[in-house]
């Protein structure tokens, strides 16, 4: 069975420092990867996605991802991160061509500091 | 587009009785899911529908649990009778396809947040 594995419970940063989210999944086969996103009071939403090639991947509002395969991790990155990415983030997996669905770790709050 | 609908934001009951929840996806949205997420955790799929018929729900608890998606559109979720350990936000996503193609991304819902006291 999958797994998914986010240490950092909640992160606390000052805007313009750079950030990254850990995550970690156990599955020996391939897999496909997913961000989401949380803000206050808002559903669920896709911030990126992997599904093949490019290990290094981009998503939206400056946030990108890095599948490292041999670490089973796909880590979340921002370079400089603004009061509004205040939010809770999702790591997620599934096996590609199953209907096995969206596994998710138990997610991170983030907190910027203005 | 219209985004999925959920209904009601929130809901309190007290242990023992039922409630229900309703969800209209997306239109044309073949799929549709059911998410328990508790306080603190990440959302755990209860059931998935691909029209009206089941694909997984495996880890529904089907003795209190149950859920339906008769006409492959809309859907519900019903809990009978409550205990307090299902206080959680239920969510409802759609998508066009299996997760697992190239453009069936997952759209979640606004959820509703259940408290059993």
């Amino acid at each position: 069975a999958q797994s998914v594995s986010q240490h950092n419970h909640h992160v606390i940063l000052s805007e313009a420092a750079s950030l990254e989210l850990g995550c970690n999944y156990s599955y020996g086969g391939t897999v496909n990867l997913f961000w989401y996103v949380q803000y206050p009071g808002q559903h669920l939403q896709l911030l990126l996605k992997y599904f093949s090639g490019d290990p290094l991947v981009k998503g939206i509002k400056g946030f990108e991802a890095e599948f490292i395969k041999s670490k089973f991790s796909f880590n979340l990155r921002k370079p400089s991160v603004q009061w509004s990415d205040t939010a809770e983030y999702f790591c997620a997996v599934n096996e590609p061509g199953s209907a096995r669905q969206l596994t998710f770790g138990s997610g991170t709050q983030l907190t910027v500091l203005p | 587009e219209a985004g999925v609908a959920q209904s009601p934001r929130y809901k309190i009951i007290e242990k023992r009785q039922s409630v229900a929840f309703w969800c209209n996806p997306i239109s044309g949205h073949a799929t549709l899911y059911w998410y328990q997420q508790i306080l603190g955790q990440g959302p755990k799929l209860l059931i998935q529908f691909q029209n009206n018929g089941v694909v997984d729900d495996s880890q529904l608890p089907k003795d209190r649990f149950s859920a339906e998606r008769l006409k492959g559109v809309d859907s519900t979720l019903k809990i009978q009778p409550a205990k307090l350990e299902d206080s959680a936000v239920y969510l409802c996503a759609s998508s066009l396809a299996r997760t697992g193609s190239n453009n069936s991304p997952l759209h979640f819902g606004n959820g509703t947040r259940l408290t059993v006291t």
